[in-house]
């Protein structure tokens, strides 16, 4: 079975400084990967997904980017921080047909 | 393109009473439908899903849910109430596409 490990749990950034956030997938092979962000209230918002190694969609213009570096990684990024990017990011992987695994997410708050 | 509505974004219920959560979905091909069960600071873990087999799915946790398609609806069910049922749901589709898209969520609170 399919599991993803996502750090740190938390996280508390100024505002202006840089982001890594980090997400492997382990029991899967070629898993298509998400990151999703969830600000309170407003459910989830799907930002990238990855088909394989080096391909990225972005489904909303921001202030964040990704990468997929080896085929169970998965890195969410930002060269500066915004208020507005603060919220709980949720990377997932679907390696079975139909249905997500989703990490325990990260919860970033931008100061 | 697909969605989901969720309607009803707060639901509370008594311990032991019915727990019904709803769904409408729109899809432009066959649906495959999730619920996804949030607890607070975590991530989602799936309760069921419709993947065009049976119409009435059992999950988890004495959840069901039950497709019908002639009212583009998939709501979801749970005889009786428990307390540790309090979390936020989330209503998910997919048009086969391996993307899938949320519905807002309804958090469930329980009275004891």
């Amino acid at each position: 079975s399919q599991t993803i490990h996502q750090w740190p749990a938390t996280l508390v950034q100024p505002v202006g400084s840089p982001l890594s956030l980090e997400c492997t997938v382990e029991g899967t092979s070629n898993p298509n990967l998400y990151w999703y962000r969830q600000a309170a209230g407003r459910g989830l918002q799907l930002l990238f997904y990855s088909v394989g190694i080096g391909q990225i969609s972005s489904e909303v213009p921001q202030n964040l980017s990704a990468s997929r570096p080896q085929d169970r990684q998965f890195i969410l990024s930002s060269k500066k921080l915004l208020l507005s990017d603060s919220g709980f990011y949720l990377c997932a992987g679907s390696g079975q047909i139909y249905g997500y695994t989703f990490g325990s997410g990260t919860r970033l708050t931008v100061v | 393109a697909q969605s989901v509505t969720q309607l009803g974004s707060h639901v509370s219920v008594s311990e032991g009473a019915l727990v019904l959560l709803r769904c409408n979905y729109s899809s432009s091909v066959p649906p495959y439908l999730f619920w996804y069960v949030q607890y607070p600071n975590q991530g989602l873990q799936l309760l069921l899903k419709y993947t065009s087999a049976a119409t009435l799915v059992k999950g988890i946790n004495g959840f069901e849910a039950e497709f019908k398609k002639s009212e583009t609806s998939f709501h979801l069910t749970k005889p009786s109430a428990h307390m540790s049922d309090a979390a936020e749901y989330f209503c998910a589709v997919s048009g086969g596409d391996y993307k899938l898209s949320f519905g807002a969520g309804t958090t469930v609170t329980v009275r004891a």
